[in-house]
């Protein structure tokens, strides 16, 4: 079946642009996760969302990473006013609970290059 | 949530059996321990989940020893594709954290000829 997919999969702009990133889960999991990957990193908790539930921001580094998720499926990240730091892989993760399992199910990412 | 300390990287040869352990000494009682593999510009793909004892799947096995202090990863036979990144995660599924995991540096995995 379809797995998670992200749009676009590679993205260049200048510092100061505002970026949207697009994350399709797994028809019917009602969890979603954005991470992002420096290079050569671990991954890096962003936000999290759990079906009707206030998302979990915990992980936003700045006021400047917005996100949201529209009918419980499609999620969009926001960057406003992109860094060079900002660069990175922004990978999405979609899961459903199995019995005590919460298997997340990764996309391919997008990779941001901010110049 | 419990944090992990894993090698940032091993070394191996085909054909040989690897074990990766990970330090997890503050985990919580309702935590189970899942392992993440992780090849270059891919995200990292689930192996293996674990609570206590032994469990074995078609891809490895997992060691949890009673006091689940830590666990170790084992690749039998491992083979060049599995050269990778091995991340360990220890979360609650059920809790109000809802199955958000905290990924570490991971343990970079070389397999050679």
């Amino acid at each position: 079946g379809a797995g998670v997919s992200q749009s676009p999969s590679n993205k260049v702009t200048e510092k100061g642009k505002d970026v949207e990133l697009r994350c399709d889960p797994i028809s019917g999991h009602t969890a979603l996760y954005w991470y992002r990957q420096s290079l050569g990193q671990g991954l890096e908790f962003l936000i999290y969302f759990q079906g009707n539930s206030a998302p979990d921001k915990s992980g936003l580094p700045s006021d400047r990473f917005s996100a949201e998720r529209t009918g419980g499926s499609v999620s969009t990240l926001t960057i406003q006013r992109t860094q060079q730091e900002d660069s990175a892989v922004y990978l999405c993760a979609s899961s459903i609970l199995r019995g005590l399992s919460y298997e997340q199910y990764f996309g391919p990412g997008t990779r941001l290059t901010v110049t | 949530l419990a944090k992990t300390t894993q090698p940032i990287s091993m070394d191996s040869y085909e054909g040989q059996e690897v074990n990766i352990t990970c330090s997890h000494n503050n985990i919580a009682t309702n935590d189970y321990i899942t392992w993440y593999q992780q090849f270059p510009s891919q995200g990292p793909r689930f192996i293996i989940q674990g609570y206590k004892t032994k469990v074995t799947n078609e891809v490895a096995s997992l060691f949890i020893p009673a006091d689940r202090k830590s666990s170790t990863l084992s690749l039998p036979r491992v083979s060049l594709s599995d050269t990778a990144v091995y991340y360990c995660l220890v979360g609650d599924p059920l809790g109000n954290q809802g199955g958000k995991l905290i990924f570490g540096q991971g343990t970079e995995l070389s397999v050679k000829p």
